[in-house]
């Protein structure tokens, strides 16, 4: 298995400009999520999914949107990306609600 | 929602030494506490975790205790080596709430 993958690794953007995060599992796990992280804060909840179909807000999630199509599938996209969007994004998936959390290895993102 | 607090923010112990990082939550619902470790460039991943219904739980040279009473719970790590020099993250996570919310880190570093 290759457990949670990302791309792209590495991206920079200018302002104004969308992209789309990509993470994909192949651990048949409901339950994914988007975190980023900022130095000092920790990992912060963007959006999450408990199955396909299924979204939710997280504790950030203004200027980003989710969706989920699949069970694998769980992409992140930037509608306008801003340079506080510059951070470390990573994608999380688990089998259940209490259950431990498998990342992804991070996207490195820098908006300019 | 929850609030997770995390200290201290970095921590120094001489190789051989324990090392002990504090949590405090504040949802007394929450029910499930997991412990990340956090290397340079690399993505986090569980090392432990305990839940409501256990008061420590312990894997080699890592033990968590938690007090629901006070709200708090604790990473001790024993007999410190080199490789668990890392970021680590505590966080909660309330059963009837799929999000996990993650406290600040803790930066250890351990001198040789």
């Amino acid at each position: 298995n290759a457990g949670v993958t990302q791309t792209p690794k590495f991206q920079v953007l200018k302002t104004g400009q969308s992209m789309t995060l990509q993470c994909a599992q192949d651990m048949n796990h409901e339950y994914m999520s988007w975190y980023r992280q900022d130095p000092g804060m920790g990992l912060r909840l963007i959006h999450y999914s408990v199955g396909a179909g299924i979204t939710d807000q997280g504790e950030v999630p203004n200027g980003y949107n989710v969706s989920r199509s699949t069970t694998e599938d769980f992409p992140l996209r930037l509608l306008s990306a801003a340079p506080s969007q510059t951070s470390v994004y990573f994608c999380a998936s688990s089998p259940g609600q209490a259950e431990t959390q498998y990342f992804g290895p991070g996207t490195r993102l820098l908006v300019l | 929602g929850e609030n997770v607090e995390q200290h201290p923010s970095t921590l120094s112990v001489q190789e051989g030494d324990s090392a002990v990082i504090k949590c405090t939550y504040s949802d007394s619902a929450s029910n499930y506490f997991p412990w990340y470790k956090q290397e340079l460039g690399k993505r986090p991943q569980l090392i432990i975790d305990i839940r409501s219904n256990v008061g420590e739980k312990k894997d080699q040279r890592i033990a968590v205790t938690l007090n629901k009473t006070a709200k708090h719970f604790s990473l001790h790590i024993t007999e410190t080596q080199p490789e668990d020099s890392a970021v680590y993250f505590c966080a909660a996570r309330n059963f009837g709430n799929e999000k996990l919310t993650f406290g600040t880190g803790t930066r250890l570093t351990i001198i040789p």
